[in-house]
């Protein structure tokens, strides 16, 4: 099993252009989430998924946006791209909630992570 | 707002020294678990500690829960270089709440 794929794993942008970061799961997870990890920052939820159709605002959800059309993927989408979006992004998924009680069932799968560049 | 504070930030240590890490709130969380990330990689779960005063050991790791699940320690007994990383603590409380990380450098 691939776990979770992110693309690309490295990415310039200008300051104003917009991209998408693909995330896929292929272990059938309900839940879905984007992270940004920051130096010293720890992760910061920035948007989540219960399920396919089904999305909501995470701690830092301003100048992202998100889609869940299918339960394997979810990717992020930037508008307008600045410089305080440069950052690492990781996708995770999980069977259960994150917040659930439950030992090891709430277990996330992290990706390998998205470095993003905003010049 | 719920925190979870990682102390210390920065740890470097040679071979074969014992280290702990802790990991505080003043929030109650139902679970928390501890995750480490190598350069380059996503993180990965280590363990998840459910019961107050739930000590679990993995190898040379020990994990504890507060008796109150307010705070975490990570013990490592006899750190080997292969044990270097950012170690991260995250409390479940309606979703995951991240410290903001340990890095953990052990020189050979």
């Amino acid at each position: 099993n691939a776990g979770v794929t992110q693309t690309p794993k490295f990415r310039i942008l200008k300051i104003g252009q917009s991209m998408t970061l693909q995330c896929t799961q292929d272990m059938n997870h309900n839940y879905m989430y984007w992270y940004r990890q920051d130096p010293g920052m720890g992760l910061k939820l920035i948007y989540y998924s219960v399920g396919a159709g089904i999305t909501d605002k995470g701690e830092v959800p301003n100048g992202y946006n998100v889609s869940r059309s299918t339960t394997e993927d979810f990717p992020l989408r930037l508008e307008l791209a600045a410089p305080s979006q440069t950052s690492v992004y990781f996708c995770a998924s999980s069977i259960f909630g994150g917040g659930s009680v439950g030992s090891g069932a709430n277990v996330l799968t992290f990706g390998a992570g998205s470095r993003l560049t905003v010049l | 707002t719920q925190l979870l504070e990682q102390s210390p930030q920065f740890l470097s240590i040679q071979e074969g020294e014992n280290l702990t890490v802790y990991c505080n709130s003043s929030s109650v969380f139902s679970s928390l678990q501890w995750y480490r990330q190598e350069p380059g990689e996503g993180p990965v779960l280590l363990v998840t500690v459910v019961t107050g005063g739930e000590v679990k050991k993995l190898k040379r790791l020990t994990f504890q829960f507060g008796d109150a699940r307010k705070d975490s320690s990570l013990h490592i007994t006899a750190a080997q270089p292969g044990d270097t990383g950012l170690y991260l603590c995250a409390g479940a409380a309606g979703k995951l709440i991240f410290g903001q990380g340990t890095t953990l450098q052990v020189k050979p």
